[in-house]
């Protein structure tokens, strides 16, 4: 069975400190993965999506990039935090022909 | 841009009683999935409907797909405080990766 992991599950980090989130997909191939950022209550923002190694497309401009440096692995990132880039995040991966994706359980990041 | 609303977005119930939560959009999607997402967790999986007109029932909800794939909605039924959540609709946007349009969510409470 395919399981999804993130690390870690919750970050405080000063501002202009920089970030890093790391998401893995166990017992899939050539997933499609995601990151979302999510406010409190609310629905989910798409930030990035990959459809392969070294394949990233963004969503919304912002501070933060992303990295996908091996099949299963998906990474957000940021050189210099804003207060603004608090929020839950989300990392998900989905089969490249379903139209279903799958949750990692969140990094809760707190920006202050 | 493709928007799904959510309506109500914030519901409090006594067990057993019914509710419907809706999902709207002036578009059309070629599936539309719900989620429900419990506090400090990822969104899980429910179901997801893919033609239009279609009624799909998981134990005590029921989710209907509008005709014109513009539309859905989640019915449940006897509702009981394991119930309570936030209940996501997202439309499929048909995407070479399969990227997601994720309504503003519905925070179910139903109180014992």
């Amino acid at each position: 069975s395919q399981t999804i992991h993130q690390w870690p599950a919750t970050l405080v980090q000063p501002v202009g400190s920089p970030l890093s989130l790391e998401c893995t997909v166990e017992g899939t191939s050539n997933p499609n993965l995601y990151w979302y950022r999510q406010a409190a209550g609310r629905g989910l923002q798409l930030l990035f999506y990959s459809v392969g190694i070294g394949q990233i497309s963004s969503e919304v401009p912002q501070n933060l990039s992303a990295s996908r440096p091996q099949d299963r692995q998906f990474i957000l990132s940021s050189k210099k935090l804003l207060l603004s880039d608090s929020g839950f995040y989300l990392c998900a991966w989905s089969s490249s022909t379903g139209y279903e994706q799958y949750f990692g359980p969140g990094t809760r990041l707190t920006v202050t | 841009t493709q928007l799904l609303e959510q309506s109500p977005q914030f519901l409090s119930i006594q067990e057993g009683e019914n509710l419907t939560v809706y999902c709207n959009s002036s578009s059309v999607f070629s599936s539309l999935q719900w989620y429900r997402q419990e506090p400090g967790e990822g969104p899980v999986l429910l179901v997801t409907v893919v033609t239009g007109g279609e009624v799909k029932k998981l134990k005590r909800l029921t989710f209907q797909f509008g005709d014109a794939r513009k539309d859905s909605s989640l019915h449940i039924t006897a509702a009981q405080p394991g119930d309570t959540g936030l209940y996501l609709c997202a439309g499929d946007r048909r995407s070479s990766a399969r990227q997601l349009t994720f309504g503003s969510g519905t925070q179910l409470t139903v109180l014992p």
